[in-house]
């Protein structure tokens, strides 16, 4: 079966330090894409980055970097540098093979970042 | 355009009173979902549009809920007989999946309307 874990429910931290966000997933599939959306206090979830299961490199956009390993299933976020306008609630997500039908992501509980001045 | 538009923002009702949830995906989009989240959890999937065939409804989706896409636009669901344990925050998203659009794929979601039910 899928699933996917984010241990981590809340964690908070001060301004400009680092933290990541972990990821752990589970999937019978070869092919299957991987998710992390951002959901702020407004409630709209927010495209953050969409990783393919062929690809193992890692991303960087900006002061958020992704680090997928295949050995581990786990697909882990980085924020360098974490601001106030970071806080908000992540979520990790897996899709089944069809990507390209997107439609049953399955999601992780969500990981609540504060980020306090 | 504006993205992924959901109306009311926000919704109280009565226990079995009937509500009716609309959205507006984006113009270039063929594909709208619907999701459901409560607090603390991550959004559950409830059906998927591709154009104006819903080609898929999760058990979730009980008999007192439906979704429509009359014209491959703009949807509605609706749920009749509200009971308590309708009060959600209730997500549409849209994608497209045409293999040259760059985002092809990737879900949009609206800011979602919340229900409650007292």
């Amino acid at each position: 079966a899928q699933k996917v874990t984010q241990a981590q429910t809340e964690i908070s931290v001060v301004e400009k330090e680092d933290v990541t966000l972990d990821c752990v997933y589970e999937t019978r599939d070869t092919t299957y894409y991987l998710f992390w959306y951002k959901q702020p206090p407004s409630g709209e979830l927010v495209f953050l980055i969409r990783r393919n299961s062929f690809d193992e490199q890692n991303e960087i956009s900006g002061r958020y970097s992704w680090n997928f390993q295949k050995s581990t299933s786990s697909f882990n976020f980085t924020i360098t540098a974490s601001q106030v306008v970071d806080s908000a609630v992540y979520f990790c997500a897996l899709s089944e093979r069809n990507a390209g039908n997107n439609r049953k992501l399955i999601w992780g509980l969500g990981t609540s970042l504060a980020v306090n001045p | 355009d504006t993205g992924v538009s959901q109306d009311p923002r926000h919704k109280i009702t009565k226990r079995g009173q009937n509500v009716t949830f609309r959205c507006d995906p984006i113009s270039e989009h063929n594909r709208l979902y619907w999701y459901r989240q409560t607090l603390g959890q991550g959004p559950e999937f409830l059906t998927y549009f591709q154009n104006e065939a819903q080609l898929e409804k999760s058990r979730l989706l009980s008999d007192r809920f439906s979704a429509e896409r009359p014209k491959g636009s703009f949807s509605t669901l609706e749920i009749q007989r509200t009971e308590q344990g309708d009060s959600a925050m209730y997500l549409c998203a849209s994608s497209s999946d045409r293999v040259a659009y760059s985002g092809a794929n990737v879900l949009t979601f609206g800011a979602g309307s919340r229900l409650t039910v007292l």
